[in-house]
């Protein structure tokens, strides 16, 4: 049984600072890892994808992977009050599609 | 590019009683998903296909739940008799391919349908 674990929150961040999300899994078979950002009442959308060790930038979002110690993160650097969602960590990987996601992180962007 | 399409948004039934759901994925995309959202958690894969046939079902309560997607394109999500604990939102996602463990197959949420069975 594939397992994602997030710290469900609140994550309280000052407006301007970097967001620290992070995310853990059981699956030494996963390969690919998913952000998705879900507003309240709405669908998740994709934030980024990583599929190497290492960091992955893409504008203000970083992600980083370190499939050794089964650890996924995403970084939110200069947060925005826009910023304020929550956001899941998704896992795919040993011959299937589907995601398997955490329950999601709840960050609040202080203005 | 329009969306993930579905619909309903919102129903409320008795239990006991039957619905449907229906998803109209992105153009083009091959590879359909349903999955379902309990308030406070994150989304549950409950089917996968890839143009009509099923890929994963594994997770999909086949004795209430069924799916089928006749013609490649649009699906339906049927739940019959519904229970209590079947409270969620149905998402429906679409990816252009298949992804490989390396690359490809990123998925796009349509809006849901958040059902409420009393």
């Amino acid at each position: 049984q594939k397992e994602v674990e997030q710290n469900s929150g609140p994550l309280s961040v000052p407006e301007g600072a970097i967001a620290s999300l992070n995310c853990t899994y059981s699956d030494r078979g996963s390969q690919s890892f998913f952000w998705y950002r879900q507003y309240s009442g709405k669908s998740p959308e994709l934030i980024m994808f990583i599929y190497s060790n290492g960091d992955k930038e893409d504008g203000r979002f970083t992600a980083q992977l370190n499939k050794a110690s089964q650890y996924v993160s995403l970084l939110i650097r200069d947060s925005q009050p826009s910023d304020s969602a929550t956001y899941l960590c998704a896992v795919r990987g040993g011959g299937a599609d589907g995601l398997t996601f955490g329950k999601g992180t709840h960050l609040i962007i202080q203005p | 590019e329009a969306g993930v399409a579905q619909s309903p948004r919102y129903k409320i039934i008795e239990k006991r009683q039957s619905v449907a759901f229906w998803c109209n994925p992105i153009s083009g995309h091959a590879t359909l998903y349903w999955y379902q959202q309990i308030l406070g958690q994150g989304p549950k894969l409950l089917i996968q296909f890839q143009n009509n046939g099923v890929v994963d079902d594994s997770q999909l309560p086949k004795d209430r739940f069924s799916a089928e997607r006749l013609k490649g394109v649009d699906s339906t999500l049927k739940i019959q008799p519904a229970k209590l604990e079947d409270s969620a939102v149905y998402l429906c996602a679409s990816s252009l391919v298949r992804g490989t463990d390396w690359s490809g197959g990123e998925q796009f949420f349509g809006p849901g349908t958040r059902l409420t069975v009393l």
